[in-house]
């Protein structure tokens, strides 16, 4: 167990719709990083939120966006969802806010998303 | 910027074998690279990481070699174990920029 906890784990949704993925790091780790899981793309970065600041941005649809809260907490929220939007969720936290070559990520069991 | 991937989607290898795992990246600046493992319905999880000042770095079973000329890193697991079963991928970074993931190989250990 990693520490970081995802809610839901499974998400079926039909298009058109809004949905939102949580994330909590873990204890004592400010930085919370998305991640998009799919069988033909692999993992690609989403963003990247230190202490509720956003600090990088990666392949991120307009459609998508997301937060960190006062608590640490982030979510992701996807909107006017398409059948491509289908995959794994991850997200993942560190400690520090340098980025990913400075402390490693700790990544949580993810969200299922099935847009039908 | 930067493209990484392994030369295998699949490996099988016999449980007590070695297992060698490879992975190649293209931009020269890469400076950190990092394997994780990935079971079955679980996120990936951090085996061992090498930063671009070593050619070689030692965990528990596992050994990362870095080979900056050839852009290659592989990963060798010794004594493989039927946990050792998952989907690995390698990540690299240059500075402190997004983490790139290569697609993953499936390493399957025959009892």
């Amino acid at each position: 167990d990693s520490g970081v906890t995802q809610t839901p784990k499974h998400l079926i949704t039909a298009t058109g719709q809004r949905v939102t993925l949580r994330c909590s790091p873990r204890s004592g780790d400010l930085s919370v990083y998305w991640y998009q899981q799919s069988l033909d793309q692999g993992l690609q970065f989403l963003i990247h939120y230190y202490n509720g600041e956003e600090r990088a941005k990666g392949n991120i649809l307009e459609r998508f966006s997301a937060q960190q809260f006062p608590d640490l907490h982030s979510e992701l929220n996807l909107s006017s969802l398409e059948l491509g939007d289908s995959a794994l969720y991850f997200c993942a936290s560190s400690e520090l806010a340098g980025g990913p070559g400075t402390d490693t990520q700790y990544f949580g069991p993810g969200t299922r998303l099935t847009v039908l | 910027g930067e493209s990484v991937g392994l030369h295998l989607p699949t490996l099988s290898v016999q449980e007590g074998d070695n297992s060698i795992i490879n992975c190649a990246y293209s931009n020269s600046a890469s400076d950190y690279f990092i394997w994780y493992k990935q079971e079955s319905g679980k996120g990936p999880q951090f085996i061992i990481d090498i930063r671009s000042n070593m050619d070689k770095r030692q965990g528990q079973r596992v050994t990362v070699l870095l080979n900056k000329t050839v852009k290659h890193l592989s990963l060798q697991i010794a004594a493989t174990q039927p946990g050792d079963s998952a989907v690995y991928f390698c990540a690299a970074t240059s500075g402190n920029t997004p983490l790139v993931f290569g697609k993953g190989t499936r390493l399957s250990v025959i009892a």
